[in-house]
């Protein structure tokens, strides 16, 4: 079973700084994807970027960009010139593309951004 | 559209009660999923389904049950409620195809409290 680890329970950054969230994952498959959702104490799950483990070229949108490391299983998100709108809780997931997963996703535990001014 | 919407949004139940949380999607979806996210924690699966009719169990399906009689609705049923279930509750929904990149869409969630 694939597994997701966030080890930044917490960061913290100032309004117009960059900031890095850390995820790691350990799977056996060769394609997946690999997600960052956004969740503002609003709770709804956004969906912040995607990226398709066959690509080599990292994900962005926007102000967001990934670090995808194929090979350490490593997939961070860049929030580049940090808004006070950013600040919410940021998960990391994970979805096989086996045949017969169904596209589920599994989720890391979370990383709680605060943005000062 | 409405995309996928959940009801209640808030719940309180005693220790032994039952209920069912309602999810409803009209994006013709094949796949739907409910999670729960405990606090500080992340989303875990409970069930899922690929189509209807069709219905299997996710990470942590004790104490719960679905079923899936339309593309539609997903149910989520508890029986004899207890202070673990204590949670906030997500539905989902994909669209199938399993190699190309369909997005998963939330409901808003529905917490639910066990006392």
């Amino acid at each position: 079973a694939q597994t997701v680890t966030q080890s930044q329970p917490e960061m913290s950054v100032q309004e117009a700084e960059t900031v890095t969230l850390s995820c790691t994952y350990d799977t056996s498959e060769s394609d997946y994807y690999l997600f960052w959702y956004k969740q503002p104490p609003s709770r709804q799950m956004i969906l912040v970027i995607r990226q398709e483990a066959y690509k080599q070229q990292n994900a962005t949108e926007n102000r967001f960009s990934v670090n995808f490391q194929k090979a350490a299983k490593s997939f961070s998100l860049k929030i580049s010139d940090s808004q006070l709108g950013d600040a919410a809780m940021y998960f990391c997931a994970y979805r096989s593309l086996r045949t017969g997963t169904a596209s589920k996703l599994t989720f890391g535990t979370g990383t709680r951004l605060q943005v000062t001014l | 559209n409405a995309g996928v919407t959940q009801t209640p949004k808030f719940r309180i139940l005693k220790i032994g009660q039952s209920m069912t949380l309602q999810c409803t999607q009209d994006m013709n979806h094949n796949y739907m999923y409910w999670y729960r996210q405990d606090p500080g924690m992340g989303l875990k699966l409970i069930y899922y389904s690929v189509g209807a009719g069709i219905t299997d169990k996710g990470e942590v399906p004790n104490g719960y049950n679905v079923s899936r009689s339309t593309t539609e609705d997903f149910p989520l049923r508890l029986e004899l409620a207890a202070p673990s279930q204590t949670s906030v509750y997500f539905c989902a929904s994909s669209q199938r195809g399993q190699g190309n990149y369909n997005e998963q869409f939330f409901g808003p969630g529905t917490r639910l409290t066990v006392l």
